[in-house]
Order: structure tokens, then sequence, then C-alpha cells
């Protein structure tokens, strides 16, 4: 079974801190992903990436960056937190083996920046 | 640009069918999704339809128009453990799914 882990469950940070979401996922996927959910929004790509050191703005990439440096751990930086980027945060991984690879999602962090 | 519209609230009773609808228009097209997202869970996968028809698997149904830019995911004997959100993603052309807001389905006694 695929297994998406996301180091932390619950964060609280303070407007503008530094903040990093460490994502790791353990089937050798080439592909993963950052989505934000918010409550009548639903999921939002941030950014993706399709192999180590490799990455793709999504739709709403402003105030974000990420970082590939090994296949199993993608990371979600926000360099200074903004009190408008608390959400539920979900990373996400896919193999690229066929078509109908879905995404297997992490259990997602909820982030809180006060 | 791209949209992807489904209703926001669903409510059904057990042991009925629904059928919970989702309309697209992307630039691009490489297949449509189905996930069930429990409240406080992450989203897990259910079904998915590149070809124009239905996909069955148990319980639950998908079918896709493309030239309509229109799928359903069809929920029979329900159960009061459907109850969850039911989101619709379109995957372009590449990896990336582009997902809709999302369908809250609650099943009542």
């Amino acid at each position: 079974d695929v297994k998406v882990t996301q180091s932390s469950r619950y964060l609280v940070k303070r407007t503008g801190e530094k903040v990093f979401l460490e994502c790791v996922q353990d089937m050798d996927h080439e592909n993963m992903f950052w989505y934000r959910q918010d409550p009548g929004l639903g999921l939002r790509l941030i950014y993706f990436s399709y192999d180590v050191k490799m990455k793709e703005k999504g739709d709403i990439p402003e105030g974000y960056s990420v970082s590939r440096e090994k296949k199993e751990r993608f990371s979600l930086i926000l360099e200074s937190a903004s009190t408008n980027q608390t959400s539920m945060y979900l990373c996400a991984s896919r193999s690229t083996g066929t078509d109908n690879s879905p995404l297997h999602f992490g259990n997602g962090t909820r982030l809180t920046v006060t | 640009g791209q949209n992807i519209d489904q209703p926001t609230e669903m409510t059904a009773t057990e042991g009925a069918i629904v059928q919970i609808n989702c309309t697209y228009q992307t630039s691009g097209f490489n297949g449509l999704f189905w996930y069930q997202q429990h409240a406080g869970e992450a989203p897990t996968f259910l079904s998915y339809n590149v070809l124009d028809g239905l996909e069955e698997k148990g319980r639950f149904s998908s079918f896709l128009s493309r030239s309509k830019g229109y799928s359903y995911l069809l929920l029979k004997e329900l159960q009061m453990k459907d109850s969850a959100s039911y989101l619709c993603a379109v995957r372009k052309a590449g990896t990336a799914l582009i997902f809709g807001k999302g369908t809250t389905l609650s099943v009542s006694s």
C-alpha cells in the first residue's frame, strides 16, 4: 500500500515566520504535489514536481516555494507566513506508470498562522 | 480557462440511489477522477474515466461524456458511511489534477 506521510498534523506559526512542510512517500513515485484545501474553495494546486530537482507552478504558487532534493521527499516552504496561508495542506504522489494512476494523499497538515 | 462545477451539497436516505454531477471546461483533457473524502481525512481514489461511457465498481459507477464535458458519480444502496465529500478532478495534458470544490453528501436513516 502506498504511504504518503506528512511530518506534522497540526502546526501553529506566527506571521513572518519561515515554515517548512515536509512530505515523504515510500512508493518510488516520480510525481509529487502540494495542494491546499479551504472551505468553499476546494483543493487548489500550489506546486508539483515530476522528478528530482524539477518543479512546476500550480494555480496558486504566490507566497510558496518547494524543494525536491530526493525522489521520496517534497517540501513546501512558506518564506514569510501570512494569516491568509492558514489552511489545510495536502501532499500527494503519483506514479507515471499508467494514465489512470491516481493521486495518493497524505493525511494533511492543518496550519494556523497567527 | 478552467472550470469544474459540482453541486455544493446533497442529501439522501439509506438504501437510495444518488447521482452527483460534474461539469468541466478545461484547456486539455486527459482523464477524469472521482475521490471520496470523509471529514478530517485524506481524499481516497474512487474511479477514473478517460473514454465515454460507464465504469462500474461495486456500488459505485462513474460516467463520462467528453463531448458534453460532463461526468456523474452514481452511488447505489446508500449506507450511512457514504456520508462524505465527493471530489471531481480533471487531469489536463501533463500530470496535475485540477479539482472541483466538492459535493458534501449527507445520508440519513
